[in-house]
């Protein structure tokens, strides 16, 4: 069955540096891969999502890479600042209209 | 504004007594979903559903149930909790299923089943 790890479970970054988060699958490469932010007691809030035949996408200071050989996607925050410290979940679909989730890393941007 | 709300945000219980959490969007989406969120073990899916009256299962789907009468409603049924239901579970809805689209997600209700 199609699993996901995402590379650590904390990442600590100094500030104004970029932070690159992991998501990688096994087995068949989803349609669609999205990620998520999610701070402590609250919901996931969607951030960006990359379909199959795109290598990549940019909104604002973010940028994911999805690299179906590697099966991979990058997650990428440049210019990082301490209110991007959160957990980050990437999601991915399983063509049958479930989605899974990976179990999140957690990003600490230090001052 | 658009959202998606569940009720009770915390709810504590005893073992066999049933419960419903309630989840509404006002967004017209057709998908809607239910996933719960353990230590260790990330949002799992316990339910999901493309439309009215269709339903199905996620990767957790044993001791719950759900159902889909109206569009924007989409509850979740524990018939019969015991205590390893008790998690932080959430609701979401987007405009297409299967991750094609952004997902958006309630607030959470914190379960604790004694």
């Amino acid at each position: 069955s199609q699993k996901i790890e995402q590379n650590s479970e904390a990442l600590n970054i100094q500030e104004g540096k970029t932070a690159t988060l992991t998501c990688n699958y096994t087995n068949y490469s989803p349609a669609y891969l999205q990620w998520y932010r999610q701070d402590p007691g609250r919901g996931p809030v969607f951030l960006l999502l990359i379909r199959e035949n795109e290598k990549e996408k940019r909104k604002e200071r973010l940028k994911v890479t999805f690299d179906t050989t590697l099966k991979q996607s990058l997650f990428h925050i440049t210019a990082s600042q301490p209110a991007d410290s959160a957990t980050y979940l990437c999601a991915l679909d399983m063509r049958d209209d479930k989605i899974i989730f990976g179990k999140g890393t957690r990003l600490h941007i230090l001052p | 504004e658009a959202q998606v709300t569940q009720n009770p945000r915390y709810l504590i219980t005893v073992t066999g007594k049933k419960l419903t959490v309630t989840c509404s969007q006002n967004m017209n989406h057709e998908y809607m979903s239910w996933y719960r969120q353990d230590p260790g073990l990330g949002l799992r899916q316990i339910y999901y559903s493309m439309n009215v009256e269709a339903t199905d299962k996620g990767d957790v789907p044993e001791g719950y149930k759900v159902s889909r009468k109206e569009k924007r409603n989409f509850p979740l049924i524990l018939e019969s909790p015991s205590p390893n239901q008790t998690s932080l579970y959430f609701c979401a809805s987007s405009s297409l299923g299967g991750g094609a689209e952004t997902q958006y997600f309630g607030p959470g209700t914190r379960l604790l089943v004694l």
